[in-house]
């Protein structure tokens, strides 16, 4: 069953470091996501993708953020200068609009990031 | 308004009793209603999810009931087991690749 792979599982960082969390999302799909989750809270949104540009993004996703589909396979989140309020739990996603028109979103396992 | 209030916050469930949670939602626009459920140290995995044009959706032990009027949705999960012990999260959207708003989360514990 195709899944969306998240790479690293777990980095630890110190505060002020840039930080790359990269996703592999399933291959035919056309929207990508990032969501946060801090620990023991609600799934966040963050930025949502489609045709290499962001097409929507919250409040919490300010200039220290950014998204790139580098190769057309990979789809990154950098942190530019991580803060202590940035450690959580990092889902990519990724969606087809298919003829199903579900809306269903893929989540991958996460990638834990802790600033110390 | 674009909050989605879900309770109760945890549950605890007899194995084979019914599970209930409730959100609730103010957007008028929001057109799609997804449950998600999660494992520990998984990410969230779509459950079932409703469209308001009906007011009930089953699939095997989960049923969604849709109440347009009230804003208000539910998760009932039916033969609770312990494998269903997990958190789930109600959420909302407003058109396929737009953010899903999602509620705090239920963390239910079924008891065997």
């Amino acid at each position: 069953e195709p899944e969306v792979t998240q790479t690293p599982s777990h980095q630890v960082t110190q505060m002020g470091q840039e930080v790359i969390l990269r996703c592999v999302p399933i291959s035919n799909h056309l929207y990508f996501y990032w969501y946060r989750q801090i620990l023991g809270q609600k799934v966040e949104f963050l930025v949502s993708f489609y045709n290499n540009e962001i097409s929507e993004k919250s409040e919490i996703f300010d200039d220290q953020f950014s998204v790139e589909r580098p190769d057309g396979s990979n789809f990154t989140l950098k942190i530019r200068s991580t803060k202590l309020e940035d450690s959580a739990m990092y889902f990519c996603a990724s969606e087809s609009t298919g003829t199903a028109n579900t809306g269903e979103l893929f989540f991958g396992e996460g990638s834990r990031l802790t600033v110390l | 308004q674009q909050q989605v209030k879900q309770s109760p916050q945890s549950l605890i469930v007899q194995k084979g009793g019914i599970s209930i949670i409730n959100c609730a939602y103010e957007n008028t626009a929001f057109d799609y209603f997804p449950w998600y459920q999660q494992f520990p140290g998984k990410g969230p995995a779509l459950l079932i999810a409703i469209r308001p044009d009906v007011s009930e959706k089953k699939e095997g032990r989960f049923t969604i009931s849709f109440n347009k009027s009230a804003k208000q949705f539910s998760l009932h999960i039916m033969d609770s087991q312990p494998g269903d012990s997990a958190t789930y999260f109600c959420a909302a959207s407003t058109q396929a690749g737009t953010a899903l708003i999602f509620g705090k989360g239920t963390t239910l514990s079924v008891s065997s």
